[in-house]
């Protein structure tokens, strides 16, 4: 199985700050790898998939960058609504989510 | 537009069994694979299953693999969960959700919360 690995589990920035989540993946998986946001007592949202794609909808302060097994989540200037859990997921092989990283605003 | 109503959650002891049921509309269900994806309290998130989009092809996630199955009705555009031999640690909240491709998960429902205790 593939496991995947964000760093930082959390993460406290500032309204305006340039916030960057990396995930790892125990293997390549390409570009198969999707971004979502998650607030409290809400079902995720996709963001970023395929790697870079922006979905239909999603601001374009939010970016994401990499293949094989390293990737990046880029919010270029943190508002105060992302405030959320930030995930990534493959899906090269059966799907698999890293662990999450908490946003905070300082 | 595309909705997905997750229903059948509660609370239920040890050993016993659940099924949960996904309701979609909204789009031509039988035309999309379909996934199962879990969250433990104050947990991440862990997909659990899919099913192709006639049924023919089942995967499933190891931890839940042989006490789970996955099925759907393209007559009733409804997914299905059924799980068996319950444990504490399946106490979750359970969503549906469907790819747009491959499993890039862009619509999901609200959630249907297992809790497993005695």
């Amino acid at each position: 199985d593939i496991q995947m690995t964000q760093s930082p589990s959390s993460l406290s920035a500032s309204v305006g700050d340039r916030v960057t989540i990396t995930c790892q993946a125990s293997q390549d998986v390409s570009n198969y790898l999707n971004w979502f946001q998650q607030k409290p007592g809400k079902a995720p949202k996709l963001l970023i998939y395929d790697a870079s794609n922006l979905e239909t909808g999603v601001p374009s302060r939010f970016s994401g960058s990499g293949s094989g097994t390293d990737f990046t989540f880029t919010i270029s200037s943190l508002q105060p609504e992302d405030i959320a859990t930030y995930y990534c997921q493959q899906y090269h092989t059966l799907p698999a989510f890293g662990q999450g990283t908490k946003l905070e605003i300082k | 537009q595309v909705q997905m109503v997750e229903s059948g959650g509660g609370v239920v002891q040890p050993g016993r069994s659940l099924r949960l049921s996904c309701a979609a509309s909204g789009f031509t269900f039988s035309r999309y694979a379909m996934h199962w994806v879990r969250q433990a309290p104050g947990k991440g998130l862990e997909w659990v299953a899919i099913i192709s989009y006639d049924g023919s092809h089942k995967h499933y996630a190891n931890s839940v693999k042989g006490r789970f199955t996955i099925s759907r009705d393209n007559s009733k555009n409804t997914l299905y969960l059924q799980m068996n031999s319950l444990r504490v640690e399946d106490t979750a909240v359970y969503y549906c959700a469907r790819p747009k491709v491959g499993a890039v998960f862009d619509y999901w429902g609200q959630g249907t919360l297992v809790t497993v205790s005695s």
